[in-house]
């Protein structure tokens, strides 16, 4: 079946260090939306990309969806204490309007 | 506008008891799609009600269940509770509009705990 696969699963930093997870899917995407859990919270919406090769900046968060649409990436600059949480992917495959989501990456940042 | 809110917050059940969970989606948004959420497991998608109709299934055997009304609300009800069945249940409501993907606003969550 569709999977979307994202990596690393959890990842420690320093504060001010980078980070990045990576999303990939086994079938091309329409679109791929990037969402956040805080710890004992639920999921916000961050951004959708829904073009090949399209690359959008929200303060320190970059987030790509590459060329195939068929992997994406989000990357934090210099990390904050206020990053920790849960980064999910999810996409649609075609038409079809069912979310295909990934496991998600759990970012710790030590101060 | 008031966001997505979920009823109850936390459940405690037996096992081979049932469970109904509601969720008001935000006011306009006709779509409601339920997860489910463990450790490890991340979001497993249980299904989506669109104007009263599901529209989409995930893998969950017949146990679970649900619907939505008229005014969008929507409950989802589980039947002979398993011990693996407690976990965080969310729900999301969306806008859809034509053929364009909107995001999902989830709301708080039912913690379901099953003893």
């Amino acid at each position: 079946g569709q999977q979307v696969m994202q990596i690393p699963q959890y990842q420690h930093v320093q504060e001010g260090e980078d980070f990045t997870t990576y999303c990939n899917s086994s079938t091309t995407l329409s679109n791929i939306q990037w969402y956040k859990q805080r710890p004992g919270g639920h999921p916000v919406f961050l951004i959708q990309l829904v073009k090949s090769g399209e690359v959008k900046k929200q303060k320190r968060l970059t987030f790509q969806f590459g060329e195939a649409k068929k992997n994406s990436s989000l990357h934090i600059t210099a990390t904050q204490t206020t990053d920790v949480g849960t980064y999910f992917c999810a996409g649609n495959a075609g038409n079809n309007r069912k979310l295909i989501w990934g496991l998600g990456t759990s970012l710790a940042v030590n101060p | 506008k008031a966001g997505v809110t979920q009823t109850p917050r936390y459940l405690i059940k037996t096992r081979g008891q049932q469970v109904t969970l509601s969720c008001s989606p935000i006011s306009g948004h006709r779509s409601v799609s339920w997860y489910q959420q463990t450790p490890g497991q991340g979001l497993q998608f249980l299904f989506e009600y669109f104007s009263e109709t599901q529209r989409n299934k995930g893998n969950f055997p017949g146990r679970f269940s649900g619907r939505q009304f008229s005014n969008s609300r929507s409950e989802m009800n589980v039947s002979t509770l398993e011990l693996g069945d407690s976990a965080l249940y969310l729900c999301a409501s969306s806008y859809i509009a034509g053929v364009s993907y909107n995001e999902q606003f989830f709301g708080p969550g039912t913690r379901l705990t099953v003893l």
